[in-house]
């Protein structure tokens, strides 16, 4: 098993260009999470999801939006990029409340 | 905000001794992880204790939670070099629709001197 694996490992965008980050699990987990990661702030909750075609808003979701058309798949997208979205981006499924696996991550720049 | 605070925010020591961390919440928790983080890498879960649970073990960790304090610590015995990362905890609130959403504190930054 991958487990859950984030494509790009790495992007460098310009203000107001947009992109998408992909995460996929083969968990066959029903949860699934966005989280963004900086400097002296731990990691803050994006967006979420409990099931396939299902999302909600975290703790810090605007700028992002979301989808989960496959149970294995949750994407983020950022529609027009901000300097103050340059983060480190991880996603995470889990089964319920138990624990969270967690993927490698990407790192954004936005210049 | 951060539903989880943890104490000392930085940590060093020297190889085979103990590390304790700290972590204090403010509301009520279904349950309370912990997590481990090497530099430039994701997060590896490391244990989890229920709210109904007072202590828990797993190989050299042992986790300890108060409800009533509201407080959790994670002790590392015998650390090694390899013990080297941040440590985060997380919660799980209680009540409320079912998701597991978690709830992270800053971190403590461990360093083991070999």
């Amino acid at each position: 098993n991958a487990g859950v694996t984030q494509t790009p490992k790495f992007r460098v965008l310009k203000t107001g260009q947009s992109m998408t980050l992909l995460c996929a699990q083969d968990m066959n987990h029903e949860y699934m999470y966005w989280y963004r990661q900086d400097p002296g702030m731990g990691l803050r909750l994006i967006h979420y999801s409990v099931g396939e075609g299902t999302t909600a808003k975290g703790e810090v979701p605007d700028g992002y939006n979301v989808s989960r058309l496959k149970k294995q798949n949750f994407l983020l997208g950022l529609e027009s990029a901000a300097p103050s979205q340059t983060s480190v981006y991880f996603c995470a499924s889990s089964y319920h409340r138990d624990e969270q696996y967690f993927g490698p991550g990407t790192r954004l720049t936005v210049t | 905000s951060q539903q989880g605070e943890e104490d000392p925010q930085a940590l060093s020591i020297q190889e085979g001794e103990n590390a304790t961390m700290n972590c204090s919440y403010k509301t009520s928790i279904n349950n309370l992880q912990w997590y481990r983080q090497n530099s430039g890498r994701g997060l590896v879960h490391l244990i989890l204790i229920r709210s109904n649970e007072r202590e828990k073990h797993s190989g050299r960790l042992r986790v300890t939670l108060d409800t009533s304090k509201k407080s959790s610590s994670l002790l590392i015995t015998a650390s090694r070099a390899a013990d080297t990362a941040s440590y985060f905890c997380a919660t799980v609130q209680s009540g409320g629709t079912s998701y597991g959403k978690l709830t992270f504190g800053q971190g403590t930054i461990l360093t083991v001197h070999p």
